[in-house]
């Protein structure tokens, strides 16, 4: 079955430590994105891409990066310079607007908790 | 700007209720979607409904139904018979041609039995 894969499922770092999220997808879709979630607040977008080799800054990209060297995959680096890490971070893919079939596809989530 | 506002931060019903989770959005685009997803506690988002800016006609899906009305540019969902597995946050978001989905803030729905 087609879907996006998120690991891992739980993260403990420790301050000062970089970490990365892994996201890959099998559904062949150009775009992905990463967003933020706390508690009791809607998502934010963090980055997203819509072509291999490219991305761009969301709403709240500053402590984070990504890459796209692959179009399955788009990991996300949450870095030292982010102030207050501690959210759930989704992953999500998507077909070109205006297709049938037009939709984004979410991952089950990283919940990333600094210890 | 592109904006979603859902107003409703939790809901409260008991089993059986019909409840309306309203959402209002803002965008210049002419063409848009807006999309419903449920979130359980689990985490994960689940894709609900898909409407185009083009398409005001209502939607009904069991005890699920959407309203879509560009003139007041609201689409409010609303669940018919309420149960206790409906209880979930609720989003409403919203992707115009730059292919970014905005999201609301969410209402929480609680459903008791």
């Amino acid at each position: 079955d087609g879907g996006i894969t998120q690991s891992p499922k739980y993260l403990f770092r420790k301050e000062g430590q970089n970490v990365t999220l892994s996201c890959e997808q099998n559904l062949n879709h150009d775009a992905m994105y990463w967003y933020r979630q706390d508690p009791g607040q809607g998502l934010r977008l963090i980055y997203y891409s819509q072509i291999v080799n490219d991305f761009q800054k969301g709403d709240i990209a500053e402590g984070y990066s990504v890459s796209r060297e692959k179009k399955e995959s788009f990991p996300l680096t949450v870095t030292s310079a982010q102030k207050n890490p501690t959210a759930f971070y989704l992953c999500a893919s998507s077909s070109p607007p205006g297709g049938k079939g037009y939709g984004y596809t979410f991952g089950s989530g990283t919940r990333l908790t600094v210890v | 700007a592109q904006k979603v506002t859902q107003a409703q931060t939790e809901i409260s019903v008991v089993e059986k209720e019909d409840v309306t989770l309203d959402c209002v959005y803002e965008t210049r685009d002419t063409t848009y979607y807006l999309f419903w997803y449920k979130q359980p506690p689990s985490g994960e988002l689940v894709f609900l409904i898909r409407r185009n800016s083009f398409d005001e006609q209502n939607e009904i899906s069991g005890r699920y139904s959407w309203n879509f009305q560009k003139s007041t540019s609201s689409f409010n969902f609303t669940i018919t018979a309420s149960q206790v597995v409906d209880s979930a946050v609720y989003f409403c978001a919203l992707s115009g041609l730059t292919d970014k989905l905005i999201f609301g803030t969410g209402t929480r729905l609680q459903v008791f039995p």
